[in-house]
């Protein structure tokens, strides 16, 4: 059964920073790992989707990794803003599930100070 | 191109009552699926609907239920509602051409049970 984690569960780092959160997964059988972003009482807005076959994916200020064989992958935020802070959580498809099916860890609350 | 809509947006009931649940997934796209989130539990999937049919369900008791109508809109209900029923109910669609397409989720149902 995968099972996703994400250390820290709580980040707070000065602006202009940069900083990796990190998501581990203990099957690699999976169609496409998502990051989001969630907003206090609010839903999730998708920031960035790795497919299997691909080893990292960038918008903006983010970059996102995935390395299957080991198990992980990173979101790589350069130069933090206040508008950064959020929760971020990764989600993972894994192979034989149905596309809605996604397994999410319990995400990492960040903080940015001005 | 409007988002995935949920509604309500908040809801309070009473223990023993039951609730339903309504979201608009993004214009073409059929899969929609429904997650619960807690602070205790994260988010947990609750169940996939794809054209109509009930493709996966998560763990959850048969007090849970939902249905997928002809225009991909999507209800979910909540019987004999509980205290522990209490939590952000989201909901997401997703084309499902391809089994490693991105996940769209909408602002959520904060439901509190009295």
């Amino acid at each position: 059964k995968q099972e996703v984690t994400q250390i820290p569960a709580a980040l707070s780092v000065p602006e202009g920073e940069n900083l990796v959160l990190n998501c581990s997964f203990t099957d690699s059988a999976i169609y496409n790992l998502q990051w989001f972003r969630q907003d206090p009482g609010k839903g999730l807005t998708s920031l960035l989707l790795i497919q299997s076959s691909q080893r990292e994916q960038t918008s903006g200020r983010l970059n996102a990794s995935l390395d299957k064989s080991s198990g992980r992958s990173t979101l790589y935020i350069a130069a933090s803003q206040p508008g950064d802070s959020a929760t971020y959580l990764c989600a993972t498809l894994p192979v034989g599930g149905s596309q809605g099916n996604l397994i999410f860890g319990k995400g990492t609350k960040l903080s940015v100070k001005p | 191109k409007a988002g995935v809509t949920q509604t309500p947006r908040y809801l309070i009931k009473t223990r023993g009552q039951q609730v339903t649940l309504s979201c608009s997934p993004i214009s073409g796209h059929r899969s929609v699926s429904w997650y619960q989130q807690t602070p205790g539990q994260g988010l947990q999937f609750l169940f996939e609907y794809f054209s109509e049919t009930q493709r996966n369900k998560g763990n959850f008791p048969g007090r849970f239920s939902g249905r997928q109508f002809s225009n991909s809109r999507s209800e979910m209900n909540v019987s004999t509602l509980e205290l522990g029923d209490s939590a952000l109910y989201l909901c997401a669609s997703s084309l499902e051409q391809r089994r490693d397409t991105e996940a769209f989720f909408g602002q959520g149902t904060r439901l509190t049970v009295v």
